[in-house]
């Protein structure tokens, strides 16, 4: 069974600050590692599809890193705003497009 | 680009009752369709993997006759709960990749919420 742990469970954050969370994963028979964003009532969103060690990815206000050897990846989020309160999810991918997801990190700005 | 419709959204039965639980891409063809489950507080987990004209591949602990997975098409996948109880009450959600080679980001539908009374 493949662990993917997130951290933290939650948090609060006040508008305008910048913020970040840890997904962890094995290190070993690596893919691809997803993350997805998940408001309440709609879709997860697809933000980052990361294969590579060292990649850093960014969006917007939002970037991720990835670090395969130790097996773990964070997303930042920068000067938060409250329409970024959602759940965080990240996903890890070992080779067949099957994911394997965390329990994700919910945020909360607070304006 | 790249939505995927889910069907019916939340729905209430009563134990015994079958449930067919619809999942579509809307703008793109799927080569691969899943099927995740997800309890309170828990992750999503998946059920089961679906390749368009071929048999769906369970997840352990996942009963196929129970749960019916048909993707007839390369836009149309159907879960069906079979003889729903109330145990089988969860969300269910479907995603969708492309057949685009080289295609990794799955593309996900907003969830059913099935309640058995």
């Amino acid at each position: 069974i493949l662990n993917v742990e997130q951290s933290p469970q939650s948090l609060h954050v006040q508008e305008g600050d910048s913020t970040n969370f840890t997904c962890s994963f094995p290190s070993s028979n690596f893919y691809a590692l997803h993350w997805y964003r998940w408001e309440t009532a709609k879709s997860p969103e697809a933000l980052f599809v990361m294969t590579l060690n060292g990649d850093e990815k960014k969006k917007g206000r939002i970037s991720a890193t990835l670090n395969t050897k130790e097996g773990y990846s964070y997303l930042y989020i920068k000067g938060s705003q409250p329409e970024d309160s959602a759940t965080y999810l990240c996903a890890f991918g070992a080779g067949s497009y099957q994911l394997t997801f965390g329990k994700g990190t919910k945020l909360s700005v607070i304006p | 680009g790249a939505v995927v419709s889910q069907h019916p959204s939340r729905v209430i039965c009563k134990s015994g009752t079958s449930v067919k639980i619809e999942c579509r891409s809307l703008d793109f063809q799927a080569t691969t369709m899943f099927w995740y489950r997800q309890f309170p507080k828990q992750s999503l987990m998946l059920m089961a993997t679906s390749n368009e004209g071929s048999k769906a591949t369970y997840e352990q602990g996942v009963e196929k006759d129970k749960f019916l997975i048909n993707h007839a098409s390369l836009t149309l996948s159907t879960l069906t709960v079979t003889s729903a109880h109330p145990e089988d009450s969860s969300f269910y959600i479907c995603s969708a990749r492309p057949g685009t080679p080289g295609a990794e980001t799955q593309y996900f539908g907003p969830g059913t919420r099935l309640l058995v009374l």
